[in-house]
């Protein structure tokens, strides 16, 4: 399968500062690429679907001037919590759709933990 | 609405015994499903996908599910249980038109020695 990575794997902050994620497509070109957040013994929660070249879409109740999302090439997408607060604490996921009609499956990072004191 | 529903919050199966995680859809169009496993602190990982053709699909870990449109279900399934197989299941849907996944709430599978 297709390997995705996000960094940093784990980041404790302080209220109030910014985090920012990255999540890389290594093997393949990504179109569009997914921010889920999961808080724990949870499901996913879709934040925003990052399409490279153009604006996010955010999912309702998602702040997109909290959650700034960048998709700056085909593999690379970025996600900065801005002015963060101990509330945005959380389990952070991405993954990618990779170009091409012959992939369904989604494929996800290894999830960046993040913690804000 | 689309949605997919994850009945059980817990199966426990003692090693060596047959398992099955659950799971039911809605979609407008033609589904396509799929299956993820997740163990503690990680990303998610694909284990297999029914898009069409057979209703029996087969997966990573021995694992394998059936598509069942008369019932819209996609029980996933394996015929004898590992220790190692414990972890969070999450079961997912979209339709051909949407490249959006619709999650399952998550079924968490223990394997007892």
């Amino acid at each position: 399968g297709a390997v995705v990575s996000q960094h940093p794997s784990r980041v404790i902050c302080k209220s109030g500062t910014s985090v920012k994620i990255e999540c890389r497509s290594l093997d393949f070109q990504a179109t569009t690429m997914f921010w889920y957040r999961q808080f724990p013994k949870q499901s996913l929660m879709l934040m925003a679907t990052s399409n490279e070249g153009s604006k996010a879409t955010y999912e309702q109740g998602v702040e997109k001037d909290k959650f700034l999302i960048n998709h700056a090439s085909l593999t690379l997408s970025t996600l900065t919590v801005t002015s963060a607060h101990p509330e945005d604490s959380s389990f952070y996921i991405c993954s990618v759709q990779p170009r091409g009609e012959s992939t369904y499956e989604q494929y996800f990072g290894p999830g960046t933990r993040l913690t804000v004191t | 609405a689309q949605s997919v529903a994850q009945p059980e919050d817990q199966v426990n199966v003692a090693e060596g015994n047959p398992l099955t995680v659950k799971c039911t859809y809605s979609v407008s169009g033609n589904p396509y499903l799929f299956w993820y496993v997740q163990y503690p602190n990680r990303g998610l990982q694909f284990l297999l996908k029914y898009i069409t053709g057979d209703n029996l699909v087969k997966g990573s870990y021995g694992f394998e599910a059936e598509f069942n449109k008369s019932q819209t279900s996609f029980h996933l399934k394996k015929p004898s249980a590992l220790v190692s197989d414990s972890a969070l299941y999450f079961c997912a849907v979209r339709d051909e038109s949407n490249y959006q996944l619709i999650w399952g709430a998550g079924t968490k599978l223990i394997i007892k020695p």
